[in-house]
């Protein structure tokens, strides 16, 4: 199947810094969302990306839709401990997902 | 309360057994998946349906059969033929085949 190529694998930020992760596709989608799982739990969708280009935010997340559409970045700013979690993120069109990025927030 | 439920959230069966796991939905929507989670890793897509009494396999179907004779409702049976079933098992759907889908919170199963 489609790969989604996430990165990166994993992050360990102190308490109020900004993220940045990304995730590129061989492959062209025409929808791109951005989940987050907390430990034991289904993802919960954050974002979802509906055109080339496009800029998206919800609170303090910001995700952005690449202009090739064979890419995307998902931003969080001034980070929270409960933002910790894994965030995956996938193209619709097809059933695929990144391997996602586990974000851990110290203190 | 519209959702997704999976239950139970964790299962436990002896090797050999074909175990069940249950997924419904009160969302009406038409699509329907299972992905296998394993520890550290993303989602595998097992099975999906995109309309009752219709269903195709996914990345990793070996082991694993559905059924959908109702629209609500998608269970997952893990068969005795899958070699390693001990794994996080998702349901989620969407209003139509491959739009944003909506996860349930996940089995856990245990296979001793």
């Amino acid at each position: 199947g489609q790969q989604l190529n996430q990165s990166p694998q994993s992050m360990f930020i102190q308490e109020g810094e900004d993220v940045s992760m990304n995730c590129t596709s061989s492959s062209i989608f025409n929808t791109w969302l951005w989940y987050k799982q907390d430990p034991g739990e289904g993802p919960v969708l954050l974002i979802a990306l509906y055109k080339a280009g496009e800029l998206t935010s919800n609170g303090r997340l910001t995700a952005q839709f690449g202009i090739t559409r064979k890419d995307s970045f998902l931003n969080i700013s001034a980070s929270i401990p409960s933002d910790v979690g894994i965030y995956f993120c996938a193209g619709a069109g097809k059933s695929t997902f990144g391997d996602g990025t586990t974000l851990t927030v110290k203190p | 309360d519209g959702g997704i439920t999976q239950s139970p959230k964790y299962l436990f069966r002896k090797e050999g057994q074909n175990v069940t796991l249950s997924c419904e939905q009160n969302l009406n929507h038409d699509a329907m998946y299972w992905y296998r989670q394993d520890p550290g890793q993303g989602l595998r897509l097992i099975y999906y349906s995109q309309i009752v009494n219709d269903f195709q396999k996914g990345d990793i179907a070996e082991g694993y059969s559905v059924s959908r004779e109702k629209k609500e409702s998608f269970p997952l049976t893990v068969t005795s033929a899958q070699k390693n079933p001990t794994a996080f098992y998702l349901c989620a759907s969407s209003p139509a085949a491959y739009n944003e889908q909506f996860f349930g919170p996940g089995t856990r199963l245990t296979v001793l």
